[in-house]
């Protein structure tokens, strides 16, 4: 059973426009979310993360919004340019003890920005 | 900046063949993970290591080995290769926070496995 949902395989917008990724957790033992970026043939590069204990984060034109009674979170890229055209996967850590943590990833969205 | 590093971006290998995918980080990270990613399967992970000679099974160890004999150098081991295991494979390391919380992953450029 999915753990960490994302429920749009792809998106298509607008350059200029924003871009909204969301990603649905089941797990409220869940205490700390991650968002990546993924181009083909590449490893995902780490964009942005939110602790359980924030409402929201800001990085430049990314902003990760959690809302925890809805176990809901998503991303915001805003203005979307062409080069934001990648797959984004939405990461979550459980909170347990030692130092053995390990993610649980969604199945990641497309998001294709049109010039 | 951190440098994770998977020995091959590219392999072919024949069916039953033992294949060893090598990776090494360095940036001292206590954790490292090997995953596989295929469409619409996302990220799975295969296993992970906490520490030098530690490990625990991911979600699909079936099939695969690992070692980690150095802080810095995970390898992944198919034992015989199947075709089923053709995939993109993703090396990645973190560390913990000193409060114990888990830090962003590290990705290498991945590997690109065909088996035939």
């Amino acid at each position: 059973d999915q753990q960490v949902k994302q429920n749009s395989p792809s998106l298509s917008v607008q350059e200029g426009r924003i871009s909204i990724l969301n990603c649905d957790y089941t797990n409220s033992m869940f205490d700390y979310f991650l968002w990546y970026k993924k181009y083909p043939a590449e490893g995902p590069t780490f964009l942005i993360s939110i602790s359980s204990i924030k409402d929201k984060n800001e990085d430049g034109r990314f902003t990760v919004f959690l809302n925890k009674s809805a176990k809901h979170l998503s991303l915001h890229i805003v203005p979307s340019q062409p080069g934001d055209s990648a797959v984004y996967f939405c990461a979550a850590s459980p909170r347990v003890a030692g130092n053995n943590r390990k993610l649980i990833w969604g199945l990641g969205t497309s998001l294709a920005v049109n010039p | 900046d951190v440098k994770v590093t998977q020995s091959s971006r590219y392999l072919v290998k024949r069916t039953g063949e033992k294949v060893f995918l090598e990776c090494v980080q360095d940036m001292d990270h206590e954790n490292m993970f090997w995953y596989r990613q295929d469409p619409g399967l996302g990220l799975r992970l295969i296993y992970f290591s906490y520490d030098v000679k530690m490990k625990e099974k991911g979600d699909i160890p079936e099939g695969y080995s690992v070692s980690r004999e150095k802080k810095e150098r995970f390898s992944l081991i198919l034992e015989s290769a199947s075709t089923n295991q053709t995939s993109m494979y993703l090396c990645a390391s973190s560390f913990i926070s000193g409060t114990g919380s888990v830090t962003e992953a590290f990705f290498g450029q991945g590997t690109r496995l065909t088996v035939v």
